[in-house]
């Protein structure tokens, strides 16, 4: 299957500073990817769709301008979260499909811990 | 409004037994239903999908079974063991546009030795 890689896997920083969490897809060019967040014990919430060479699309709900995505090449995603709060701390996981309408394979996730 | 709905929410079963979690759907649109694997402090792994034009697939000890009369589609695992021991979500999407996934609010299955 394709492989979807994110670093780090996980991070620790303080209230107020920004993190750059990247997401890459191993083995194929995605056009799409996908970002999700998830609580404990709960299941997953997408973020936004980040499109190559394009803005990403927001759900409902989502700070775009707190949630800073960029997709720069077919393999490479970036989630920035900026002046991030206690509130933030969560399990962020990217996910990307080889083509549109395809199956959406997963990374490792991110676990973010804002002090 | 939730459009996949899971359950049971958490499943105990003992070593050898069958696991059976359900998802029913509204969307008539969806046309792709896959079940993800999710342990603890992992991405979800992709376990098995269906699409609406057969009534289930079988790979393995894991088995998806599709009613699309009732919109509703169940995973079976078979000869349940420990290591399958994890979160399980089903998804839907539709195959046109983003292919956005849809998730079911997740079982946490515990297979006892």
């Amino acid at each position: 299957g394709a492989v979807v890689s994110q670093h780090p896997s996980r991070v620790i920083c303080k209230s107020g500073t920004s993190v750059k969490i990247e997401c890459r897809s191993l083995d194929f060019q995605a056009t799409t990817m996908f970002w999700y967040r998830q609580f404990p014990k709960q299941s997953l919430m997408l973020m936004a769709t980040s499109n190559e060479g394009s803005k990403a699309t927001y759900e409902q709900g989502v700070e775009k301008d707190k949630f800073l995505i960029n997709h720069a090449s077919l393999t490479l995603s970036t989630l920035t979260v900026t002046s991030a709060h206690p509130e933030d701390s969560s399990f962020y996981i990217c996910s990307a499909s080889p083509r549109l309408g395809e199956t959406q394979y997963f990374g490792p996730g991110t676990r973010l811990l804002v002090l | 409004q939730q459009q996949v709905k899971q359950s049971p929410q958490s499943l105990i079963v003992q070593k050898g037994g069958i696991s059976i979690i359900n998802c029913a759907y509204e969307n008539t649109a969806f046309d792709y239903f896959p079940w993800y694997q999710q342990f603890p402090g992992k991405g979800p792994a992709l376990l098995i999908a269906i699409r609406p034009d057969v009534s289930e697939k079988k790979e393995g000890r894991f088995t998806i079974s599709f009613n699309k009369s009732a919109k509703q589609f169940s995973l079976h695992i078979m000869d349940s063991q420990p290591g399958d021991s994890a979160t399980y979500f089903c998804a839907a999407s539709m195959r046109t546009g983003y292919s956005t996934l849809t998730f079911g609010k997740g079982t946490m299955l515990l297979v006892s030795p």
